[in-house]
């Protein structure tokens, strides 16, 4: 079974600064693929990112990147230069290969807070 | 700027009453999924369809509620009856569900109380 861990509840950053917010993912399947959502306080879920398991290079999208470990099984997901928008929760999530069904499976989330 | 759309936005029933939410895919995707969010238990799939199809929907309370895709540019997910413990924020997504890295979009989501 897919397991999804977000190890942390809750961060600060400061404005401005970078922040990782970790994610880890247990799968046996070779092919799979990670996502990271945000959930601001207006409640919708956003899109933020996508990496492959086969990818070579770690993805980025605008001030996102993603610092995908393949070996650890960890993608964790970098912002830079925190803005106040950021604040938010975040969801890290995976989708593999052999589940027919394209089902995401998501982690518990982590909430974050910039600080100005 | 295509988008999933969720009604109602808000529900507030009481125990006993049929709750029906709407979802309407973003056009031209085949893949349609009804999740729900509570603090306690997180994101949880409830549903999913695949060209109207319903595939999978182990997640889902069969006693009382219900999903179905009347057409491609519909789905319903319904409560019957409806009992505290549903309440929540229910969530429709959907995909083009073509590819390993297909995106699932989100819809706003229905916030349900039930009394």
């Amino acid at each position: 079974a897919q397991k999804i861990t977000q190890t942390q509840p809750g961060m600060f950053v400061q404005e401005k600064e970078a922040v990782t917010l970790d994610c880890t993912y247990d799968t046996s399947d070779q092919s799979y693929g990670l996502f990271w959502y945000k959930q601001p306080s207006s409640g919708e879920m956003i899109f933020l990112i996508y990496q492959g398991s086969y990818d070579e290079q770690n993805a980025t999208e605008g001030r996102y990147s993603l610092n995908f470990q393949k070996a650890r099984k960890s993608a964790n997901l970098v912002i830079s230069a925190s803005q106040l928008g950021d604040s938010a929760m975040y969801f890290c999530a995976m989708r593999d290969y052999n589940n027919a069904g394209n089902m995401l499976t998501f982690g518990g989330g982590t909430r974050l807070m910039v600080k100005p | 700027d295509a988008r999933v759309t969720q009604t109602p936005r808000h529900k507030v029933t009481e125990m006993g009453q049929e709750v029906t939410m709407r979802c309407q895919p973003i056009l031209g995707h085949n893949t349609v999924f009804w999740y729900r969010q509570t603090m306690m238990q997180g994101l949880e799939l409830l549903a999913y369809f695949r060209n109207r199809a319903p595939l999978d929907d182990s997640g889902m309370p069969k006693d009382r509620f219900s999903a179905e895709m009347p057409d491609a540019t519909l789905a319903t997910l319904k409560i019957q009856p409806s009992e505290p413990r549903d309440s929540a924020v229910y969530f429709c997504a959907s995909g083009s569900g073509q590819l390993l890295g297909d995106t699932q979009y989100f819809g706003p989501g229905t916030r349900l109380t039930v009394l």
